[in-house]
C-alpha cells in the first residue's frame, strides 16, 4: 500500500506570497490518481485539483498542481486571506483511497 | 446543484452500532453516475476512507475496519447509509459522505458538511 507524506507540516506565509506544498508517494502512482483538497475549520474538504494538475470547477487559477511518479506539488501563486487552511493530497491505489496527513497554511 | 447531507445520532455507546444516513439532493443515486462513499476524520487528524457503494449495490470497504462497516442504498429515498458495528472510542470522528463520479472514481468531487459522532458511555 502506497503512503502519502506531505511537507511541510505547517507553512507560515503572508497574503500575497507564494505557497508550495509537497506530497510524496511511497510508490509511483499514475497522475490521474492524485488529487488535492482544501479544508477550512468546521468545513468539509473541497476538491481543488484532480488528475494531479486539473483544477476542479470554480477553483481560481492561482491554484495549480504538478508532478508525476512519486512527487507532486500544489502551488498557490499569491495567497489570498481565504486560502489559509489545511491542504490534503489523496491517491487511489491498490483499490484504496488514502490521504496525506495534511499541510496547514497559516498566516504569518 | 447536487448536495449531500449527513444525519444520525451524535452519541453512540461503546460496543453498539453507529448508524448514519446521507441524503442526496439534486441528483439521483440510481442514475449510475456516482459512487457514494463514507469518509471519517478523527479529531484533529487526517482523513480515512471507509467504503463506497454503487447504484448496482456493489460495495467495497477499507480493510482497516475489519468488516465492521456496511454501506447500503435506498433509492426510493435517494439516500445511502453507513453502519459501523462494535464501536469504541477510536471510532469517535467527524463522518462525511462524499461522491465520486462514475467516470472518474479516483477522487471525491462533492462532500457533505459532516456529522460528529462521539462514542462514549
Amino acid at each position: 500500500e502506497s503512503v502519502l507524506t506531505q511537507s511541510p507540516g505547517t507553512l507560515s506565509l503572508s497574503p500575497g506570497e507564494r505557497a508550495t506544498l509537497s506530497c510524496r508517494a511511497s510508490q509511483s502512482i499514475s497522475s490521474i490518481f492524485l488529487a488535492w483538497y482544501q479544508q477550512k475549520p468546521g468545513q468539509a474538504p473541497r476538491l481543488l485539483i484532480y488528475g494531479a494538475s486539473n483544477r476542479a470547477t470554480g477553483i481560481p487559477d492561482r491554484f495549480s498542481g504538478s508532478g508525476s511518479g512519486t512527487d507532486f506539488t500544489l502551488t498557490i501563486s499569491r495567497l489570498e486571506p481565504e486560502d489559509f487552511a489545511v491542504y490534503y493530497c489523496q491517491q487511489y491505489g491498490s483499490s484504496l483511497w488514502t490521504f496525506g496527513q495534511g499541510t496547514k497554511v497559516e498566516s504569518k | 446543484q447536487v448536495q449531500l447531507q449527513e444525519s444520525g445520532p451524535g452519541l453512540v455507546k461503546p460496543s453498539q452500532t453507529l448508524s448514519l444516513t446521507c441524503t442526496v439532493s439534486g441528483a439521483s443515486i440510481s442514475s449510475g453516475g456516482y459512487y457514494c462513499s463514507w469518509i471519517r476524520q478523527h479529531p484533529g487528524k487526517g482523513l480515512e476512507w471507509i467504503g463506497y457503494i454503487y447504484y448496482s449495490g456493489t460495495t467495497y470497504y477499507n480493510p482497516s475496519l475489519k468488516s465492521r462497516a456496511t454501506i447500503s442504498l435506498d433509492t426510493s429515498k435517494n439516500h445511502f447509509s453507513l453502519k459501523l458495528t462494535s464501536v469504541t472510542a477510536a471510532d469517535t470522528a467527524m463522518y462525511f459522505c462524499a461522491t465520486m463520479l462514475a467516470t472518474n472514481r479516483w477522487y471525491f468531487d462533492l462532500w457533505g458538511r459532516g456529522t460528529l459522532v462521539t462514542v462514549s458511555s
